[in-house]
């Protein structure tokens, strides 16, 4: 089955910086890579995703590129603002049919911007 | 946007008892839901997937009569933690999408359970 790794854990960055979060992926069938933000006690919450024919997607101070050859995608956060404090999680899936677009995801990126 | 509801928020129960978690989806029909567990600062282990008017399809180590999963309609679906125990306390969440859009996935905001 598929398996994602994420990295880092942790990301303490002060506001006004950038902040870069890994992911790689084990199943070259996976075509479909949502991004995550999950807030303390709440469910997660989609701030952007990218399908495999697609290289890069920008949604003002978020994107997220993908390289298919080397098997990762790494989410980008520029400017960042102490309310972008929040786990991230990234998933993979294959997106065909009702069960395929199962998630499977990373271990999460704890995001601390500090004022 | 597309919303999924969860429910309720938090429940709290004692050893034995059963406990049932509602998931809806509010502006759209979905097909298939699906389940999740969420240790504390833990990623999301999907529990099974919830098909309306069939069976769910449970994940591997995940006991089928433990968690039974009712998907009775294209808006509703819902998990029912049966015979609780301590260790069945977690944040279970729920999220659906739509059949002819494909994804995104749309989360609920989950549900604490603690049994005592």
């Amino acid at each position: 089955g598929e398996n994602v790794e994420q990295h880092p854990s942790t990301l303490s960055v002060q506001e006004g910086d950038s902040a870069v979060i890994k992911c790689t992926y084990s199943d070259s069938a996976s075509n479909y890579f949502p991004w995550y933000k999950q807030e303390l006690g709440k469910g997660p919450q989609l701030i952007i995703d990218i399908r495999s024919n697609v290289g890069e997607k920008k949604d003002q101070r978020i994107a997220v590129t993908l390289n298919k050859t080397a098997k990762h995608f790494s989410l980008h956060i520029t400017e960042t603002q102490p309310e972008d404090s929040a786990v991230y999680f990234c998933a993979a899936s294959r997106g065909s049919g009702g069960s395929n677009y199962k998630l499977t995801f990373g271990k999460g990126t704890l995001l601390t911007v500090n004022p | 946007g597309a919303v999924v509801s969860q429910h309720p928020s938090r429940v709290i129960c004692k050893s034995g008892t059963s406990v049932k978690i509602e998931c809806r989806s509010l502006d759209f029909q979905a097909t298939t839901m699906f389940w999740y567990r969420q240790f504390p600062k833990k990623s999301l282990m999907l529990m099974a997937t919830s098909n309306e008017g069939s069976k769910a399809t449970y994940e591997q180590g995940v006991e089928k009569d433990k968690f039974l999963i009712n998907h009775a309609s294209l808006t509703l679906s819902t998990l029912t933690v049966t015979s609780a125990h301590p260790e069945d306390s977690s944040f279970y969440i729920c999220s659906a999408r739509s059949p002819w859009t494909g994804p995104p996935l749309h989360f609920g905001n989950g549900t604490r359970l603690t049994v005592t």
